[in-house]
């Protein structure tokens, strides 16, 4: 897991205010995918991307949720006016190629997130 | 929607006893990830299947993917407490319009020493 790099490991935030979480894929990999888990449950993919462009947001809420990966930098997973039912652990993974299921996924050990 | 059943959900075993935990699903899959993830980490990538009926072995776990790729197995011979984690399984669903990676819901293995 240590390839791809996620920060912060855990953050606290009140109903109403904005979470940033960052993704930075393994070296030469484009493709980074953002996952949500909830406590006992598996992942729900929310947005597959490629630097510069979003392939793939159909799992993200169209609202108050956004994602980027520019051509420089992390990946950004974006959620303004934080409610209660957003805490949950955001996991993010990336591929060296785009596509599914034949290509590995390499996942970070998350962003724990907790709205008071 | 969940596509992806996995069972038994939690599963509490002695060390050294063999176990097995289903993937299963009403739709076809064009290929078929499991991990493992442990507390406090992401997941951690064990196999990939992409060939209905292939049987993937990997030292003492076992891995199939069904005839008609919809469901699979992970077979673990001579559990040790290292292996106790969350098992997920995950599917491609080869679907026009669909480019997701669906998640089981997991199976929780504790092995006892």
């Amino acid at each position: 897991n240590a390839g791809v790099m996620q920060n912060p490991r855990h953050l606290v935030r009140r109903r109403g205010q904005e979470a940033r979480l960052r993704c930075s894929p393994m070296k030469g990999h484009s493709h980074v995918y953002w996952y949500r888990q909830l406590p006992e449950e598996g992942l729900k993919f929310m947005v597959y991307l490629q630097k510069e462009n979003i392939i793939d947001e159909s799992g993200m809420p169209k609202e108050r949720f956004s994602a980027e990966f520019p051509k420089e930098g992390p990946s950004i997973l974006r959620i303004q006016q934080v409610v209660r039912g957003d805490s949950a652990a955001y996991f993010c993974a990336s591929s060296p190629l785009g596509g599914w299921g034949n290509q590995p996924q390499h996942f970070g050990d998350g962003t724990r997130l907790s709205i008071l | 929607t969940q596509l992806l059943e996995q069972s038994p959900q939690f599963l509490s075993i002695q060390e050294g006893e063999n176990l097995t935990v289903y993937c299963n699903s009403s739709s076809v899959f064009s290929s078929l990830q499991w991990y493992r993830q442990e507390p406090g980490e992401g997941p951690v990538l064990l196999v990939t299947v992409v060939t209905g009926g292939e049987v993937k072995k990997l030292k003492r776990l076992t891995f199939q993917f069904g005839d008609a790729r919809k469901d699979s197995s992970l077979h673990i011979t001579a559990a040790q407490p290292g292996d106790t984690g969350l098992y997920l399984c995950a599917g491609a669903v080869d679907q026009t319009g669909a480019n997701n990676l669906f998640f089981g819901t997991g199976t929780r293995l504790t092995v006892i020493p």
